[in-house]
Protein backbone atom coordinates (compact mmCIF):
# COMPACT_ATOMS: atom_id res chain seq x y z
CA UNK A 1 0.00 0.00 0.00
CA UNK A 2 1.30 3.63 -0.81
CA UNK A 3 2.44 5.66 2.09
CA UNK A 4 2.74 8.61 0.32
CA UNK A 5 -0.58 10.00 -1.79
CA UNK A 6 0.96 13.75 -3.82
CA UNK A 7 -2.14 16.12 -4.39
CA UNK A 8 -2.34 17.04 -7.24
CA UNK A 9 -2.21 14.37 -9.57
CA UNK A 10 -0.65 16.69 -12.33
CA UNK A 11 -0.56 20.47 -12.48
CA UNK A 12 0.21 22.65 -15.72
CA UNK A 13 1.70 26.51 -14.71
CA UNK A 14 3.34 29.09 -16.91
CA UNK A 15 6.99 29.76 -16.61
CA UNK A 16 7.55 32.31 -13.88
CA UNK A 17 5.19 30.96 -11.44
CA UNK A 18 5.05 29.28 -8.31
CA UNK A 19 4.35 25.38 -8.33
CA UNK A 20 2.98 23.79 -5.15
CA UNK A 21 2.25 20.13 -4.46
CA UNK A 22 1.45 18.50 -1.19
CA UNK A 23 2.11 15.00 -0.09
CA UNK A 24 0.29 13.27 2.93
CA UNK A 25 1.34 10.16 4.50
CA UNK A 26 -0.32 7.64 7.25
CA UNK A 27 2.07 6.57 9.47
CA UNK A 28 4.62 7.53 11.82
CA UNK A 29 7.76 8.84 9.94
CA UNK A 30 11.81 9.63 10.79
CA UNK A 31 12.53 11.91 7.83
CA UNK A 32 10.33 12.64 4.43
CA UNK A 33 12.05 12.92 1.16
CA UNK A 34 11.46 14.99 -2.20
CA UNK A 35 12.35 13.45 -5.73
CA UNK A 36 11.96 14.50 -9.17
CA UNK A 37 11.64 11.88 -12.25
CA UNK A 38 12.15 13.46 -15.51
CA UNK A 39 10.31 11.57 -18.43
CA UNK A 40 12.14 7.76 -19.11
CA UNK A 41 14.45 8.41 -16.54
CA UNK A 42 15.60 7.57 -13.01
CA UNK A 43 14.42 9.33 -9.89
CA UNK A 44 16.88 12.04 -8.31
CA UNK A 45 16.60 12.93 -4.36
CA UNK A 46 15.70 17.02 -4.08
CA UNK A 47 15.43 16.96 -0.72
CA UNK A 48 14.93 15.62 2.66
CA UNK A 49 13.17 17.04 5.70
CA UNK A 50 14.04 15.49 9.24
CA UNK A 51 10.72 15.03 11.42
CA UNK A 52 11.96 17.25 13.74
CA UNK A 53 11.96 19.62 11.46
CA UNK A 54 9.20 21.99 9.88
CA UNK A 55 10.79 23.99 7.14
CA UNK A 56 14.07 23.61 4.75
CA UNK A 57 15.25 25.12 1.23
CA UNK A 58 17.07 24.56 -1.56
CA UNK A 59 17.68 27.08 -3.78
CA UNK A 60 14.39 27.49 -5.34
CA UNK A 61 12.73 24.16 -3.52
CA UNK A 62 11.46 25.45 0.27
CA UNK A 63 9.75 21.51 1.74
CA UNK A 64 7.64 22.13 4.86
CA UNK A 65 6.10 19.32 7.32
CA UNK A 66 3.57 19.31 9.37
CA UNK A 67 3.55 16.47 11.41
CA UNK A 68 0.69 16.48 13.27
CA UNK A 69 -1.45 16.76 9.86
CA UNK A 70 1.21 14.12 8.70
CA UNK A 71 1.59 16.07 5.43
CA UNK A 72 4.59 17.81 3.59
CA UNK A 73 4.39 20.48 1.08
CA UNK A 74 7.16 21.04 -1.76
CA UNK A 75 7.15 24.81 -3.10
CA UNK A 76 9.04 25.72 -6.42
CA UNK A 77 9.25 29.38 -7.21
CA UNK A 78 9.74 30.85 -10.18
CA UNK A 79 9.46 27.69 -12.73
CA UNK A 80 10.99 26.93 -15.33
CA UNK A 81 10.43 24.77 -18.55
CA UNK A 82 13.63 22.27 -17.55
CA UNK A 83 11.28 21.91 -14.42
CA UNK A 84 9.10 19.87 -16.11
CA UNK A 85 8.76 16.23 -13.81
CA UNK A 86 6.80 13.73 -11.74
CA UNK A 87 7.67 14.82 -8.09
CA UNK A 88 7.26 12.28 -5.69
CA UNK A 89 7.41 12.59 -1.81
CA UNK A 90 8.48 9.14 0.11
CA UNK A 91 8.74 8.45 3.55
CA UNK A 92 11.67 6.69 5.46
CA UNK A 93 11.59 4.94 9.08
CA UNK A 94 15.15 4.15 9.41
CA UNK A 95 15.31 0.89 11.05
CA UNK A 96 18.93 -0.23 11.89
CA UNK A 97 20.98 -0.01 8.97
CA UNK A 98 18.47 0.24 5.94
CA UNK A 99 16.11 2.85 5.59
CA UNK A 100 13.16 1.60 3.60
CA UNK A 101 11.55 4.61 1.62
CA UNK A 102 7.84 4.62 0.64
CA UNK A 103 6.88 6.60 -2.60
CA UNK A 104 3.66 8.05 -3.22
CA UNK A 105 2.08 8.27 -6.50
CA UNK A 106 3.32 11.48 -7.79
CA UNK A 107 2.71 15.13 -9.09
CA UNK A 108 3.30 15.17 -13.13
CA UNK A 109 4.14 19.09 -13.43
CA UNK A 110 4.05 20.92 -16.57
CA UNK A 111 5.62 24.15 -16.66
CA UNK A 112 4.98 25.91 -20.60
CA UNK A 113 6.88 29.22 -22.35
CA UNK B 1 30.94 8.32 -13.61
CA UNK B 2 29.86 7.67 -9.95
CA UNK B 3 26.66 6.05 -9.68
CA UNK B 4 24.33 3.19 -9.99
CA UNK B 5 24.24 0.89 -13.23
CA UNK B 6 21.44 -1.05 -14.37
CA UNK B 7 21.54 -3.70 -17.21
CA UNK B 8 19.36 -4.18 -19.38
CA UNK B 9 18.30 -1.04 -20.30
CA UNK B 10 15.34 -2.88 -22.43
CA UNK B 11 13.82 -6.26 -22.36
CA UNK B 12 11.41 -8.61 -23.56
CA UNK B 13 10.19 -12.01 -22.53
CA UNK B 14 8.19 -14.02 -23.33
CA UNK B 15 5.80 -15.85 -21.01
CA UNK B 16 8.13 -18.22 -18.67
CA UNK B 17 11.01 -17.53 -19.95
CA UNK B 18 13.97 -16.08 -17.04
CA UNK B 19 15.63 -13.64 -16.39
CA UNK B 20 18.44 -11.47 -14.36
CA UNK B 21 18.79 -7.81 -14.07
CA UNK B 22 21.92 -6.96 -13.21
CA UNK B 23 22.88 -3.78 -10.78
CA UNK B 24 25.73 -2.37 -9.54
CA UNK B 25 27.17 0.84 -7.81
CA UNK B 26 30.77 2.38 -6.96
CA UNK B 27 29.88 4.11 -3.99
CA UNK B 28 30.20 1.89 -1.24
CA UNK B 29 27.11 2.50 -0.29
CA UNK B 30 26.03 -0.41 2.17
CA UNK B 31 22.18 -0.77 1.35
CA UNK B 32 20.54 -1.38 -2.23
CA UNK B 33 17.10 -1.30 -3.16
CA UNK B 34 15.25 -2.79 -6.02
CA UNK B 35 11.25 -1.20 -6.97
CA UNK B 36 9.27 -1.50 -9.24
CA UNK B 37 7.11 1.31 -10.72
CA UNK B 38 3.77 1.02 -12.43
CA UNK B 39 1.69 3.81 -13.89
CA UNK B 40 -0.54 5.33 -11.26
CA UNK B 41 1.00 3.18 -8.73
CA UNK B 42 4.33 4.94 -7.84
CA UNK B 43 7.20 3.07 -6.57
CA UNK B 44 6.85 -0.28 -5.05
CA UNK B 45 9.86 -2.21 -3.08
CA UNK B 46 10.22 -5.87 -4.02
CA UNK B 47 13.21 -6.77 -2.41
CA UNK B 48 16.36 -4.51 -0.32
CA UNK B 49 19.98 -5.41 0.99
CA UNK B 50 20.74 -3.39 4.22
CA UNK B 51 24.29 -4.73 4.05
CA UNK B 52 26.36 -7.54 1.82
CA UNK B 53 25.06 -10.73 2.76
CA UNK B 54 21.60 -10.03 3.86
CA UNK B 55 18.73 -9.77 1.63
CA UNK B 56 15.03 -8.56 3.05
CA UNK B 57 11.53 -9.01 1.13
CA UNK B 58 10.00 -5.83 0.39
CA UNK B 59 6.23 -4.58 -0.33
CA UNK B 60 6.01 -7.18 -3.61
CA UNK B 61 8.62 -10.13 -3.69
CA UNK B 62 6.51 -12.95 -5.47
CA UNK B 63 7.64 -13.85 -8.11
CA UNK B 64 10.92 -12.78 -7.87
CA UNK B 65 14.45 -13.47 -6.07
CA UNK B 66 17.70 -11.25 -5.14
CA UNK B 67 21.21 -11.87 -4.51
CA UNK B 68 24.10 -9.36 -3.19
CA UNK B 69 26.57 -10.76 -5.07
CA UNK B 70 29.34 -8.01 -3.06
CA UNK B 71 29.43 -5.14 -1.85
CA UNK B 72 28.75 -3.44 -5.56
CA UNK B 73 26.08 -5.71 -6.60
CA UNK B 74 22.75 -6.37 -6.35
CA UNK B 75 20.58 -8.41 -8.94
CA UNK B 76 16.91 -9.38 -9.60
CA UNK B 77 16.18 -12.55 -10.92
CA UNK B 78 12.73 -13.54 -12.55
CA UNK B 79 12.13 -17.12 -12.76
CA UNK B 80 9.12 -17.35 -14.64
CA UNK B 81 7.91 -14.09 -16.21
CA UNK B 82 4.93 -13.44 -16.25
CA UNK B 83 2.72 -10.82 -17.83
CA UNK B 84 1.80 -8.92 -15.05
CA UNK B 85 5.64 -8.19 -14.23
CA UNK B 86 6.00 -6.19 -17.08
CA UNK B 87 7.30 -2.61 -15.55
CA UNK B 88 10.20 -0.63 -15.44
CA UNK B 89 12.26 -1.83 -12.45
CA UNK B 90 14.50 0.79 -10.70
CA UNK B 91 17.69 -0.11 -8.40
CA UNK B 92 18.76 1.99 -5.91
CA UNK B 93 21.49 2.42 -3.66
CA UNK B 94 21.90 4.32 0.08
CA UNK B 95 24.85 5.25 1.86
CA UNK B 96 26.02 5.99 5.52
CA UNK B 97 24.44 7.57 7.24
CA UNK B 98 20.85 7.20 5.58
CA UNK B 99 19.61 9.91 7.58
CA UNK B 100 21.62 12.83 5.64
CA UNK B 101 21.00 11.74 1.86
CA UNK B 102 18.85 10.22 -0.21
CA UNK B 103 18.72 7.32 -2.63
CA UNK B 104 20.86 6.94 -5.83
CA UNK B 105 18.42 5.37 -8.63
CA UNK B 106 19.59 4.03 -11.67
CA UNK B 107 18.56 4.51 -14.70
CA UNK B 108 15.64 1.67 -14.81
CA UNK B 109 15.19 -1.47 -16.47
CA UNK B 110 12.08 -1.22 -19.05
CA UNK B 111 10.91 -4.58 -19.00
CA UNK B 112 7.74 -6.26 -21.24
CA UNK B 113 6.42 -9.60 -20.15
CA UNK B 114 4.31 -11.51 -23.55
Amino acid sequence: SQQGEEDPQALSIQEGENATMNCSYKTSINNLQWYRQNSGRGLVHLILIRSNEREKHSGRLRVTLDTSKKSSSLLITASRAADTASYFCATGPYTGTASKLTFGTGTRLQVTL
Amino acid sequence: NAGVTQTPKFQVLKTGQSMTLQCAQDMNHNSMYWYRQDPGMGLRLIYYSASEGTTDKGEVPNGYNVSRLNKREFSLRLESAAPSQTSVYFCASLGQPPINYGYTFGSGTRLTVV
